[in-house]
């Protein structure tokens, strides 16, 4: 079982805020790591793929770059709105052993964006 | 992308009774997913179900508990048995649309609370 955590927990912030979360994961038997937003009573939406080490990937106002020497990941929100208040998961997606093709959830962070 | 539709969207049950969650894609794929999400927990993935074989589950999870059925390629069912108030969760079906590695698509869960 792959050991993804994700930083921080939660949080608050202001609208025009701009923020940014942390994904780390075992870099071993890395294949894909793969970032969703989960609205309250909706289903988890994907946001990113990333594969490659130095991978840069923009929508809109998020982007996430990717560091899979280290293991870790960092998602950006520009200028928070409210609509972006979700939580916000990272799963790596494993290529050996047990989790093979498997994508392992991190716990998330819970983002709050008040107008 | 594809339409996921999953029933029930939330539900309240005694406990020691069962209940059934129906997974439908409009469109036929190889591999569906089944994912758990306990209060406070990351969301872990139950069984890979493919169609024509026994679903393959994950550490922690049994047949007996969490029987699947997977008659054809655009449908699923899970059952959780015997509930118990741990069993209350949020249950989400899932699938791959473009291929290994490739963001998953979710239906919108089950809400489950057992008394």
């Amino acid at each position: 079982i792959l050991n993804v955590e994700q930083s921080p927990q939660s949080l608050h912030v202001q609208e025009g805020d701009s923020t940014n979360f942390t994904c780390s994961f075992p870099s071993s038997n890395f294949y894909a790591l793969h970032w969703y937003r989960w609205e309250t009573a909706k289903s988890p939406e994907a946001l990113f793929v990333m594969t490659l080490n130095g991978d840069e990937k923009k929508k809109g106002r998020i982007s996430a770059t990717l560091n899979t020497k280290e293991g870790y990941s960092y998602l950006y929100i520009k200028g928070s709105q409210p609509e972006d208040s979700a939580t916000y998961l990272c799963a790596p997606l494993d290529a050996g052993g047990t989790s093979y093709g498997k994508l392992t959830f991190g716990q998330g962070t819970i983002l709050t964006v008040h107008p | 992308s594809a339409v996921i539709s999953q029933k029930p969207s939330r539900d309240i049950c005694q406990r020691g009774t069962s209940l059934t969650i129906q997974c439908q894609v409009d469109s036929q794929v190889t591999m569906m997913f089944w994912y758990r999400q306990q209060p406070g927990q990351s969301l872990t993935l139950i069984a890979t179900a493919n169609q024509g074989s026994e679903a393959t589950y994950e550490s922690g999870f049994v047949i007996d508990k969490f029987p699947i059925s997977r008659p054809n390629l655009t449908f699923s069912t899970l059952t959780v048995s015997n509930m118990s108030p741990e069993d209350s969760s949020i249950y989400l079906c899932s699938v791959e649309l473009e291929g290994f590695g490739q963001p998953q698509h979710f239906g919108d869960g089950t809400r489950l609370s057992i008394l």
